[in-house]
């Protein structure tokens, strides 16, 4: 399978506890975007990568967010200290350069009770 | 503020018929959108998109009409088939960086 991977597909946390999502992009694809969903929304933005470097950081990214791509490969997402208000599906999308088509993974989707 | 809206939470078509999904844009920089289809439990599939130097794009079934003046766009499917049933996005790109997604029209074809 070529296609965006994301793991894991589902993640029940308890609230306050850190959790981790990975996502390996289509290898060739030097773009990488985290996308949010949640209930009757669209995919919302989170932050993107070219490379290895994060270029840009949405507003809804807060403090508790972070992310990583070392090598310009597969990239992570960290959430600490979750709240029930993180629940939503967790997308990953890759891109290459000069295509404004980005091609989505199936998604972690994440819940904290 | 919602820069990508589409005002019908779903529709519902026979099937064979036309189907057509809507979406409407304030910002007047867009100059190219999208349109992705997502299945339950799947993450979203480019569907189609069209450049705002144009006013239709074709693709198969799938044709998407732009009217600049309007700030509207459309999705039209025909004929329509039950594996169509999806919730369908428009999007555009904010730069080169991300897409802004409307929050989606759920069509369901009825066989």
């Amino acid at each position: 399978d070529t296609g965006v991977s994301q793991n894991p597909r589902h993640k029940i946390t308890k609230r306050g506890q850190n959790v981790t999502f990975r996502c390996d992009p289509i290898s060739e694809h030097n773009r990488l975007y985290w996308y949010r969903q949640t209930l009757g929304q669209g995919p919302e933005f989170l932050t993107y990568f070219q490379n290895e470097a994060q270029l840009e950081k949405s507003r809804l990214l807060s403090d508790r967010f972070s992310a990583e791509r070392p090598k310009g490969s597969f990239s992570t997402l960290e959430i600490q200290r979750t709240e029930q208000g993180d629940s939503a599906m967790y997308l990953c999308a890759s891109s290459p350069g000069g295509r404004t088509e980005a091609f989505f993974g199936q998604g972690t989707r994440l819940t904290v009770v | 503020d919602q820069q990508v809206k589409q005002n019908s939470p779903s529709l519902s078509v026979q099937e064979g018929r036309i189907s057509i999904l809507n979406c409407d844009y304030t910002n007047s920089m867009f100059d190219y959108f999208l349109w992705y289809k997502k299945y339950p439990a799947e993450g979203p599939t480019f569907l189609i998109s069209i450049s705002s130097i144009k006013d239709k794009n074709e693709d198969g079934r799938f044709t998407v009409f732009l009217n600049k003046s309007a700030k509207h766009l459309s999705l039209h499917i025909v004929p329509s088939q039950p594996g169509d049933s999806a919730v369908y996005f428009c999007a555009a790109p904010s730069g080169a960086n991300n897409l802004f997604f409307g929050t989606g029209t759920r069509l369901t074809v009825i066989p």
